[in-house]
């Protein structure tokens, strides 16, 4: 298994809601990311996971709640959203985190709407 | 501030031919430097990488070079084909941190 899995695909929600992404791999990689992609913008680091412990929050909102229950599982918890945070949610993993670079594997994103 | 540019929105190429999308970066803290090929509705993949000791590294049809001096790095395709058709980011990595530029939309012309 060489993949990444978003779930769910497409996503709408209310202001008032609560929801959760969620990021699946079964590399064995130990470091996992979120990536932010605003239409016509390129991907901004949200957050990164090393080991299932919190390493970088690039000083996102508390709205947006990152969460690692075990290597091979990332959820981002999402609640009181705002319209301009609709965008493309973006996962990846990497083998290792500051070990040198082998790339990054990326899943198709969740399409994120808030209306 | 923009520390990843790729001033090419867009590039057409004839199939066969040789692509090259150009990229510039500020930040000189980059140890390595990544390109990733997009398709529409599916993530970022993995295509080359760079570290900033080298000045080249080639894998097939692809080859990175790059000019610290310059602050430059190109990407390079032969022989092009149509499946290379997508958008094309040039990734500076520091500590892991992956800053994106905004991306090279690519057209293979058969």
């Amino acid at each position: 298994d060489t993949e990444v899995t978003q779930t769910p695909k497409h996503l709408v929600m209310g202001m008032t809601n609560k929801k959760s992404l969620k990021c699946e791999q079964h590399m064995g990689h130990r470091a996992m990311y979120w990536y932010k992609q605003k239409a016509k913008k390129p991907p901004e680091l949200m957050f990164v996971y090393s080991y299932e412990k919190l390493s970088i929050n690039e000083s996102v909102p508390s709205r947006f709640s990152p969460e690692c229950p075990n290597s091979s599982l990332l959820n981002l918890h999402l609640h009181a959203l705002q319209p301009e945070d609709s965008a493309l949610y973006l996962c990846a993993s990497s083998q290792a985190y500051l070990q040198g670079n082998y790339g990054y594997t990326f899943g198709s994103g969740t399409r994120l709407t808030v209306v | 501030d923009q520390q990843v540019k790729q001033n090419s929105p867009s590039l057409s190429v004839q199939e066969g031919r040789i692509s090259i999308l150009n990229c510039d970066y500020t930040n000189s803290m980059f140890d390595y430097f990544l390109w990733y090929k997009k398709y529409p509705a599916e993530g970022p993949t993995f295509l080359i990488s760079i570290s900033s000791i080298k000045d080249k590294n080639e894998d097939g049809r692809f080859t990175v070079f790059l000019n610290k001096s310059a602050k430059h790095l190109s990407l390079h395709i032969v022989p092009s084909q149509p499946g290379d058709s997508a958008v094309y980011f040039c990734v500076g990595d520091v500590n892991e941190k992956l800053t994106f530029g905004t991306g090279t939309r690519l057209t293979i012309i058969p």
